[in-house]
């Protein structure tokens, strides 16, 4: 079935340490991106991505980094964990046509908890 | 950048009365208008959108209005259910093909029985 898979769904880590949080789309789509999310506050995009070697910052990047070697796969990596990243991330994909008029599916998202 | 305000923050209605949500977004460029749905724990759901060639759309209880001249457009959600109790996301995107959408900060929608 074609969905979005993130893991780990849940991560505790301590201050300092390297993560990386996977996301892969059986969609077929070009286009994904990685969401910061508070439970049920507002969206805040960190990075996305056209396609293979693409990528772009978004809102909240400065810490963070991600990679597209292969069109399904679109890890994000902290390098030093923060309480302050203490957070629900969201990767999302959507088609890449001649416009962006297109619906972004998302994942179930990872977690995490930096003490 | 686009910036995209959204009001109310929170919204409480009784069931089978109306809801409306309204958003204001600042590019003039912007001419794609999707809204999303997160129910509590789940992910987020796209439920309508609306380009800007078209200044109406509606899906059953939902709809949308768009007004390009006052750059604002609102969901509007008629004989509400709890099943419709969720968090409610605009955007606005310029539609290109290298665009990203823009969200609203939410509306977190209580429908009581």
């Amino acid at each position: 079935e074609a969905d979005i898979y993130q893991t780990p769904r849940y991560l505790v880590i301590g201050t300092g340490k390297k993560i990386t949080l996977e996301c892969s789309q059986t969609m077929g789509h070009d286009k994904m991106y990685w969401y910061q999310q508070d439970p049920g506050m507002e969206l805040h995009l960190i990075h996305y991505s056209y396609g293979v070697n693409s990528t772009e910052k978004g809102d909240l990047s400065s810490e963070s980094t991600v990679s597209r070697i292969r069109t399904e796969h679109f890890p994000l990596t902290l390098e030093s964990a923060r309480p302050s990243h203490t957070s629900q991330y969201l990767c999302a994909s959507s088609d890449l046509t001649s416009d962006s008029y297109n619906e972004q599916f998302f994942g179930p998202g990872t977690r995490l908890t930096v003490l | 950048g686009e910036n995209v305000e959204q009001h109310p923050s929170t919204l409480s209605v009784q069931e089978g009365d109306s809801a409306v949500i309204k958003c204001t977004y600042s590019d003039s460029a912007s001419n794609y208008f999707p809204w999303y749905k997160q129910e509590l724990g789940k992910r987020p759901q796209l439920i309508i959108d609306i380009r800007s060639n078209v200044g109406e759309k509606k899906d059953q209880r939902i709809a949308v209005t768009l007004n390009k001249t006052a750059k604002h457009f609102s969901l509007h959600i008629t004989e509400t259910q709890p099943e419709d109790s969720a968090v409610y996301f605009c955007a606005a995107s310029r539609g290109s093909t290298l665009g990203r959408l823009y969200f609203g900060r939410g509306t977190q929608l209580t429908v009581w029985p």
